[in-house]
């Protein structure tokens, strides 16, 4: 069974830059998870995705950050502009329907670097 | 506000010893609890995942407890080797309304030496 895809693995980008993740769950997950994990934390979440309906942005930042998920499946994560701040590991994760009895699966996630 | 604490941030330890990694959470109100391991630059790998029913959960030579009512879970590694040196990431699914989020720790960076 194929794991949670993401790219791009590194990312290195000047402040006020914009930037793109985009993230592929394992096939049949209907939920789907953004999580920013900054240096010497644990991971926090930024979004969830049931389908491709909105749970829960209540700590997006959203005059800069951005997702999707078309379609149910693939989800794209967008940041413009970026701040110093915004240097993380971006972690998306994907569970089955009904994920509060289910296990949460992680990609390799994106390493962002804002200079 | 759930809260999920680590203990120790950090342990090194000699190939063969069996260690114990603690972590604690403020709510007792939760779903489930998971341990993931993630190794530097990586993404997290699910280790053990024990609903909020259950005392523990058994995997190879890695055995999670969970005692909801206290606010405590332990992850207990029997014969320790190189290849578990990671960081241990716990994390809890607490009762939030629509959402099934997970809340982390901030992890224990373990080093086993051979």
């Amino acid at each position: 069974e194929a794991g949670v895809a993401q790219s791009p693995r590194y990312k290195i980008i000047e402040k006020r830059q914009s930037v793109a993740f985009w993230c592929n769950p394992i096939s049949g997950h209907a939920t789907l998870y953004w999580y920013q994990q900054i240096l010497g934390q644990g991971p926090k979440l930024l979004i969830q995705f049931q389908n491709n309906g909105v749970v829960d942005d209540s700590q997006l930042p959203k005059d800069r950050f951005s997702a999707e998920r078309l379609k149910g499946v693939d989800s794209t994560l967008k940041i413009q502009p970026a701040k110093l701040e915004d240097s993380a590991v971006y972690l998306c994760a994907s569970s089955q329907a009904g994920g509060r009895n289910t296990e949460a699966f992680f990609g390799q996630g994106t390493r962002l670097t804002v200079v | 506000k759930q809260e999920v604490t680590q203990i120790p941030a950090a342990l090194s330890v000699p190939e063969g010893e069996n260690l114990v990694l603690n972590c604690s959470f403020t709510d007792s109100a939760i779903y489930n609890l998971q341990w993931f391991r993630q190794d530097p630059g990586k993404g997290l790998t699910s280790l053990l995942l024990i609903q909020s029913s259950q005392r523990e959960q058994t995997s190879g030579r890695l055995n999670a407890s969970l005692d909801k009512s206290s606010g405590r879970s332990t992850l207990y590694i029997a014969a320790s080797q190189p290849g578990d040196s990671a960081t241990y990431l716990c994390a809890v699914r607490p009762y939030t309304g629509n959402t099934d989020k997970l809340i982390f720790g901030t992890g224990t960076r373990l080093q086993v030496f051979p």
